[in-house]
């Protein structure tokens, strides 16, 4: 079965510290590939995604994510971040021609001001 | 623009009792919807989806089902909760257009005692 693997559970940084967070799955064929984002209060959010080109892909709020097919992994990153970017982040998967979105068990970043 | 309403926002339950949960999608047609169960620490579970009224696949075997009685309606219920019936549930759609984002609703937190 498919599966999506985030390591890390908890990540504390403070502000201006550079972010990755992995993410890494298990499946052979075409992916789709996503991160989510829930920040306190508010809606699951999309905060970036790839289908298909460049595999370095870029989100908003200066996120980007870089696709590596021959590692399965996604890791999500950002050079600076901020308080606000306090939150908790999903990887999520869709594979073939599948509709399931294949969700990571989540990260907590907690950002120090 | 589209919006996802889902109701209630909380919910508390005793153990035995019927459940329904409701979510509705606007400024759309023709969505594929999905209810997910968010547990703390295990990301998010897909337990239902579906692709037009009155087509519901189910994804884990459960105390829950789902109906889509309208094209924009997508309903959960249970007749008897269970205590591991709580956690965070979420509605969420797409346009299926291709391979496209889920767009997520605010959630029902529900706790069962």
């Amino acid at each position: 079965a498919q599966s999506v693997s985030q390591h890390n559970h908890h990540v504390i940084l403070s502000e201006a510290a550079s972010l990755e967070l992995g993410c890494n799955y298990s499946y052979g064929g075409t992916v789709n590939l996503f991160w989510y984002v829930q920040y306190p209060g508010q809606h699951l959010q999309l905060l970036l995604k790839y289908f298909s080109g460049d595999p370095l892909v870029k989100g908003i709020k200066g996120f980007e994510a870089e696709f590596i097919k021959s590692k399965f992994s996604f890791n999500l990153r950002k050079p600076s971040v901020q308080w606000s970017d306090t939150a908790e982040y999903f990887c999520a998967v869709t594979s073939g021609s599948s509709y399931k979105l294949i969700f990571g068990s989540g990260t907590r970043l907690l950002v120090r001001p | 623009s589209q919006t996802i309403h889902q109701w209630p926002a909380t919910l508390v339950q005793p153990v035995g009792s019927p459940l329904s949960l409701e979510c509705t999608v606007e400024g759309t047609s023709n969505p594929n919807l999905y209810w997910y169960r968010q547990a703390a620490g295990r990301g998010l579970q897909l337990l239902f989806y579906s692709v037009g009224i009155g087509q519901i696949s189910s994804e884990v075997p459960q105390n829950l089902s789902a109906s889509r009685p309208q094209d924009r309606q997508f309903i959960l219920s249970s007749k008897k909760l269970l205590l591991s019936d709580s956690g965070f549930y979420l509605c969420a759609w797409d346009p299926r257009q291709g391979w496209d984002t889920q767009y997520f609703g605010p959630g029902t937190r529900l706790t069962v005692l």
